[in-house]
């Protein structure tokens, strides 16, 4: 089955300091991984993606994202965390049996920066 | 320019009652869907649009009926609410139907409370 987990509910990092948000993923074929972030009130936005290619994806914001195979992992990474980085943060994967139509969402990790 | 928007932004009302929220997307997207975050952030889709054609229903109740118009808007209609609909329902948009690459855009939201 296609599934995403994101084993921590919680992430409290001092702002400067280096944050990442585990993510790990269960596929059949080609993984399709995307992050997005929720701020209080709002919808989703889109953060970045990996398809293929470089295993080191980068995206908004200064947030970067590694995808490494053979733990099945994609964890969000950002070197040095802002207080305005505080938000929703969700893995997801592209079930690509549905030709791509349907997204399945890890539970969120909630991210708090403390300044 | 709102590239996905939904209407209304808050809806409370009664148990019982029908109530209809609209999402109208302007980025010229073949795809559209429905997303039901509860009150523990889970998100999880319940219906997929491709060119006003359903694909994905996520063994949603059938007293949740989407309709699509034309491939710019899906409106999502739900008879005799009940207490468990409550929650934050997502309108999305992504490019291609099939588009397992595709970024979605959300929109922000619209908060339903039935009493």
């Amino acid at each position: 089955a296609q599934s995403v987990a994101q084993p921590e509910d919680q992430v409290n990092v001092a702002e400067g300091n280096p944050l990442t948000v585990k993510c790990t993923y269960s596929v059949s074929g080609n993984p399709y991984l995307f992050w997005y972030v929720q701020y209080p009130n709002r919808g989703l936005q889109f953060l970045l993606k990996y398809i293929t290619g470089d295993n080191l994806v980068k995206g908004s914001y200064g947030f970067e994202a590694e995808f490494n195979k053979s733990q099945t992992s994609f964890h969000l990474k950002k070197p040095s965390a802002l207080v305005s980085d505080s938000a929703l943060y969700f893995c997801a994967v592209r079930d690509v049996r549905t030709g791509g139509f349907k997204t399945i969402f890890g539970a969120g990790t909630r991210l708090f920066v403390k300044a | 320019d709102t590239a996905v928007s939904q209407t209304p932004k808050y809806l409370v009302t009664q148990m019982g009652n029908d109530k209809s929220i609209k999402c109208e997307q302007n980025l010229g997207h073949d795809t559209m869907y429905w997303y039901k975050q509860d009150s523990k952030k889970f998100l999880k889709i319940m219906f997929s649009y491709n060119n006003k054609e359903l694909i994905i229903n996520e063994t949603v109740p059938n007293r949740f009926s989407p309709k699509s118009p034309d491939k710019a808007h899906l409106n999502l209609h739900i008879n005799s609410l009940e207490l468990g609909d409550s929650a934050v329902y997502f309108c999305a948009s992504s490019e291609r139907g099939g588009g397992a690459a595709d970024t979605q855009y959300f929109g922000p939201g619209t908060r339903l409370t039935v009493l």
